[in-house]
């Protein structure tokens, strides 16, 4: 079955960067992009970028323009999540989740997601 | 961007109650609109993709419509295991998503 296993939790400082990655198994992994969404405490769902797993063209909000790198991994079948300059509004916990890879692009697999924490 | 507002924020229900959740979009996104289900602690999980089709293993108490700016989840009949938070998302302007602020479903 698709399996989407993410990183352990970071806690990092004001002005580090994290990398979190999600490691896929049970489908091809080059025929569904990878999108990543992240949840600050009680807030929304906050889509932040994708990757088309396929041939590595990635697009993210431009909230996080200059700050965000998304790759992928095609022989460990996995997507990587980097954020920089990161800062107390980053604390969050951040998911992948799979593309579906049809016309109407929902999210129909997730990551259990990873608790970053930014604190001083 | 296109902005999703919920309504209402959170409601209160009891098990067997008929619940109903609209989602307006601020643009026309046709039938690109899909739901979700999340607990506490726990991923979100996908109900309804393309405004009203259910995805794979959901219980056919779940069912969407809706099309352009105003769509609807309904819960026919409550279930203990539906108290979660529900979310909207619309995968018309790809690959820019969007969710709604999201509609807490509580026990009365």
């Amino acid at each position: 079955q698709v399996q989407l296993v993410q990183s352990g939790a970071e806690v990092k400082k004001p002005g580090a960067s994290v990398k979190v990655s999600c490691k896929t198994s049970g489908y091809t992994f080059t025929s569904h992009a990878i999108h990543w969404v992240r949840q600050a405490p009680g807030q929304r769902l906050e889509w932040m970028g994708w990757i088309n797993a396929g041939n590595g063209h990635t697009k993210h909000s431009h909230t996080f323009q200059g700050r965000i790198t998304i790759t992928r991994d095609t022989f460990a079948s996995t997507a990587s999540l980097e954020l920089s300059s990161l800062r107390s509004e980053d604390t969050a916990v951040y998911y992948c989740a799979r593309d579906s890879g049809t016309s109407y692009a929902y999210f129909d697999s997730w990551g259990q997601g990873t608790l970053v924490a930014v604190s001083s | 961007d296109i902005q999703m507002t919920q309504s209402p924020s959170s409601l209160s229900a009891s098990v067997g109650d008929r619940v109903t959740i609209t989602c307006r979009a601020s643009q026309s996104i046709s039938r690109y609109l899909n739901w979700y289900q999340q607990k506490p602690g726990k991923a979100p999980k996908l109900l309804i993709y393309a405004a009203s089709s259910l995805q794979s293993g959901v219980p056919s108490r779940f069912s969407g419509s809706g099309s352009g700016t105003d769509f609807t989840l309904t819960i026919s009949s409550l279930q203990a295991e539906d108290f979660a938070t529900y979310y909207c998302q619309q995968s018309y302007s790809t690959p820019l998503y969007t969710f709604g602020q999201g509609t807490k479903v509580e026990l009365k």
